[in-house]
């Protein structure tokens, strides 16, 4: 049981450039969500979706966009990169019985 | 939304100490709360969760927190620091239906010798 897989670990990018950031989870849950972390300011959410086809904003949406074609799979797309979206990004998954989150293990992005 | 507000970004304590997170929350619906830990380079760790069963919760490593709903608060103590304590911490409460987590802007756990 895998819980919840993030890729890449790590990765840097020029501004400007777009990439993908890959999230899926094997534990069939209906909720999940991408957060970024910056120092001294917690966890933010950026987009969640509450099942498959249903995606809506969180509170810093600006520059990425999300679908979630099926349960498993919640990619998170930055469109044009820029500096200000250095950041550490985590993707979630939770289950709607106990509303305990898991979590994946973190993509470290640089944009220079 | 929700939020979460917790009291103090850097504790320092001794080994040996109490010690004490504070983090109080508004919620316009039943909360559930929950404390991560963080350790350097590392991701989110449950410690506990509140789900309105029992208000005094205890976690993994010797933690515990208390629900006051008077108070609006979700404060984690451990009796003795230990070196290995030392991370970042950060309190959530359940957000957008329970879909979501919001999240406090961490306390920083500092051990000295």
């Amino acid at each position: 049981n895998a819980g919840v897989t993030q890729t890449p670990k790590f990765q840097v990018l020029k501004t400007g450039q777009s990439m993908t950031l890959q999230c899926a989870q094997d534990m069939n849950h209906e909720y999940m969500s991408w957060y970024r972390q910056d120092p001294g300011m917690g966890l933010r959410l950026i987009h969640y979706s509450v099942g498959a086809g249903i995606t809506d904003q969180g509170e810093v949406p600006n520059g990425y966009n999300v679908s979630r074609s099926t349960t498993e799979d919640f990619p998170l797309r930055l469109l044009s990169a820029a500096p200000s979206q250095t950041s550490v990004y985590f993707c979630a998954s939770i289950s709607d019985r106990d509303t305990e989150a898991f979590f994946g293990q973190g993509t470290r992005l640089t944009v220079v | 939304a929700q939020s979460v507000t917790q009291l103090g970004s850097h504790v320092s304590v001794s080994e040996g100490a109490l010690v004490l997170l504070r983090c109080n929350y508004s919620s316009s619906v039943p909360p559930y709360l929950f404390w991560y830990v963080q350790y350097p380079n590392q991701g989110l760790q449950l410690l506990l969760k509140y789900t309105s069963a029992a208000t005094l919760v205890k976690g993994i490593n010797g933690f515990e927190a208390e629900f006051k709903k008077s108070e609006t608060s979700f404060h984690l103590t451990k009796p003795s620091a230990h070196m290995r304590d030392a991370a970042e911490y950060f309190c959530a409460v359940s957000d957008r239906g329970y879909s979501t987590l919001t999240f406090g802007k961490g306390t920083m756990l500092l051990v000295s010798p």
